[in-house]
């Protein structure tokens, strides 16, 4: 089975700071996801990560995935209060279509 | 653009009722999920299916069916509902392709109430 773990559970920073998400999983995967969630919604995609090595950038978010440390990380650069949310990684098995998700960062960023 | 739609969007129900949730998607996307969400424990798969007529077990099929018809809907349902499924379901649907590496698209979400 594969395990998703998530840190921090909980992020609490100033507007205008930088921060990581950290996500590692414990099976050889080379496909990686971001969401995000707001309070009582439904989840967005943010980023798609398919091999090693791969990174990604929109807004002040960016996200990267190094498959040989089962390791993604997501950098939130000046952070912004419209950045609060919920962000979960999901990671696929190498065959199928299963998705396997973190328990989630909620993140809250503090004028 | 409909997208993926679920129904209903809130439902309050008893132990031990047949509790049935919709989900339809508009994409003709091959695969369809059904995820439960739980504080501290993320996302987790019921059951999913790779194409009509085709479904198999997630993280945590028990006390759950499924079944596919026709490839835009994938109804979920509890056959004797009891509190632990208290929860908020999330319906997706993604179309893999060649290649793989699609993202799953989400649902707004059933929040249901087991008394």
């Amino acid at each position: 089975e594969l395990k998703v773990e998530q840190n921090p559970l909980f992020l609490s920073m100033q507007e205008g700071k930088n921060y990581t998400i950290y996500c590692n999983y414990s099976t050889t995967s080379d496909r990686l996801y971001w969401y995000r969630q707001d309070p009582g919604k439904s989840l967005e995609s943010l980023f798609v990560l398919l091999s090693n090595g791969a990174v990604k950038q929109e807004g002040r978010l960016m996200a990267s995935l190094d498959t040989k440390a089962r390791l993604s990380t997501l950098h939130i650069t000046a952070a912004v209060h419209d950045l609060s949310a919920t962000y979960f990684c999901a990671v696929a098995l190498p065959i199928g279509n299963q998705f396997y998700f973190g328990t989630g960062t909620s993140l809250t960023v503090i004028p | 653009d409909a997208g993926i739609t679920q129904s209903p969007r809130y439902k309050i129900t008893e132990t031990g009722r047949q509790v049935t949730l919709m989900c339809h998607q508009t994409w003709s996307h091959s695969y369809m999920f059904w995820y439960r969400q739980d504080l501290g424990h993320g996302l987790r798969l019921i059951y999913y299916s790779a194409a009509a007529d085709i479904t198999d077990k997630g993280e945590v099929p028990d006390g759950y069916v499924v079944s596919r018809s026709k490839t835009e809907n994938f109804p979920l349902t509890l056959e004797s509902a009891t509190r632990s499924q208290t929860s908020v379901y999330f319906c997706a649907s993604s179309d893999p392709g060649l290649a793989g590496g699609e993202t799953q698209y989400f649902g707004p979400g059933t929040r249901l109430l087991v008394l």
